[in-house]
């Protein structure tokens, strides 16, 4: 069974752009999650999306935003980007409970 | 919401030490987890444990939710072994949505 893939791994963008990140859960998984991972703050949950339905958001300002489409991929977008937007960005998708499985991440850089 | 805290935030062994990592959470929980982040960033799951013991080879762990803890021990270390070690957990009230301790960073020295 293939595992969670994210892309692109490694995106370098300028800032007041936006980007698109994608991220393609394990089959039959219905569940996916986002998160952004920084030195300073750790693993912060961005959002969750379940059956293309946004069902949790984490504290992130509306610039951040994601969507999720039938086949249960799902992608984030964020606008305007600053630097500070700099981070691994890892998605993780599960059944609708239990263990959460973990794509390779996308680091972006802001420049 | 919950608090997460993962001890101690640093560890170096010696290859063929044990350890154990400790996580404390502020809640009840539905969901605990275990990762090893790997040099490329992964997170990679080492277990799924809300309650009870597991043991996958030279690791385990356990989790007494009544206490709000959990352990994971690492037995005969290996430099394979390092690494950032975190716990997460997902609230009672919070399906889907994983709150992360800070993680504890493993150098096993050969």
């Amino acid at each position: 069974k293939a595992g969670v893939t994210q892309t692109p791994r490694y995106l370098i963008k300028t800032r007041g752009q936006q980007v698109t990140l994608s991220c393609s859960p394990i089959s039959g998984h219905r569940s996916v999650s986002w998160y952004q991972q920084t030195p300073g703050q750790g693993l912060q949950f961005l959002f969750e999306y379940f059956s293309e339905t946004q069902r949790n958001k984490g504290n992130f300002p509306g610039r951040f935003s994601g969507r999720q489409f039938s086949n249960s991929r799902s992608e984030m977008n964020v606008s305007t980007l600053e630097l500070g937007d700099s981070a691994l960005y890892l998605c993780a998708s599960s059944l609708e409970v239990g263990t959460a499985f973990f794509g390779q991440g996308t680091r972006l850089t802001v420049v | 919401g919950i608090q997460v805290e993962q001890s101690p935030p640093d560890l170096i062994l010696q290859e063929g030490a044990n350890s154990t990592l400790r996580c404390n959470f502020s809640d009840s929980v539905n969901n605990l987890q275990w990762f090893h982040q790997n040099p490329w960033g992964q997170l990679i799951n080492l277990f799924y444990i809300p309650s009870g013991t597991k043991q996958n080879g030279r690791l385990s762990a356990t989790t007494v939710a009544t206490e709000r803890y959990s352990l994971l021990y690492i037995s005969s270390s290996q430099t394979t072994d390092s690494g950032v070690y975190f716990c997460a957990v997902v609230g009672s009230s919070n399906t889907g949505k994983l709150i992360f301790g800070q993680g504890t960073t493993l150098q096993v020295k050969p």
